[in-house]
């Protein structure tokens, strides 16, 4: 059964303290692996796809990588304004239509 | 632009109520989605409208019932509703074109069933 795990399940930081979120998956037949940024109360909002082992990913602050059995997100000298649910997917097989979640990561920033 | 628009962002109803929610892209995408998150969880999936023709229900109970006027458009209808269905409801919608489909989510509307 197709998997994808997020850990930590929550994470404080102080501001500027780099870290990194991970997203371990089980599936078959990767097509692509989806990283979003959720507000409470809010939609998801897109931040990057990674679609092969050793793809990289920058914006900003944020780096995410891929290998063939996981994908971290690497947050460098984060800001309180970062603080947010950060949220991991997978789409695998034949149906590019599903997107299979991970439980998310809430990440905290205090200054 | 990436937008997806959904209204209303808040809705009480009871139980006996008839409500509806819209959901609208501009981005010429030809799938779009319903899924419901509550608090503390991962978005889950309901329906998946492919070319306007419903392609996956996630045996959804039949007091949600998806609508897609058109391409752009898609409706939720709701109907005897229980209030453990009180969620944030999310639509998003994205390209069909096979590799890695990105999809792109409204800001949702906020349920609560009385």
């Amino acid at each position: 059964e197709d998997q994808v795990t997020q850990s930590p399940e929550a994470l404080r930081l102080q501001e500027g303290e780099s870290s990194s979120l991970n997203c371990s998956y089980t599936v078959s037949g990767l097509r692509g692996l989806f990283w979003y940024r959720q507000d409470p109360g809010k939609g998801p909002e897109f931040l990057f796809t990674l679609y092969s082992a050793g793809e990289e990913k920058e914006k900003e602050r944020l780096k995410a990588t891929l290998t063939k059995k996981e994908s971290f997100l690497h947050i460098t000298a984060p800001k309180p304004e970062d603080s947010a649910t950060y949220l991991c997917a997978v789409q695998a097989g034949a149906n590019t239509d599903k997107l299979i979640f991970g439980t998310g990561t809430r990440l905290q920033v205090f200054p | 632009d990436t937008e997806v628009t959904q209204t209303p962002k808040h809705l009480v109803m009871g139980m006996t109520n008839k409500k509806s929610l819209k959901c609208e892209q501009h981005m010429g995408h030809r799938a779009m989605y319903w899924y419901k998150q509550k608090a503390k969880k991962p978005p889950e999936l309901m329906f998946v409208y492919s070319y306007e023709k419903l392609s996956i229900n996630e045996s959804v109970p039949s007091r949600f019932s998806p609508e897609c006027p058109n391409s752009s458009l898609l409706n939720l209808h709701l109907h005897a509703l229980q209030p453990e269905d009180s969620a944030l409801y999310l639509c998003a919608s994205s390209q069909l074109d096979g590799a890695g489909n990105i999809q792109y989510f409204g800001a949702g509307t906020r349920l609560s069933v009385l």
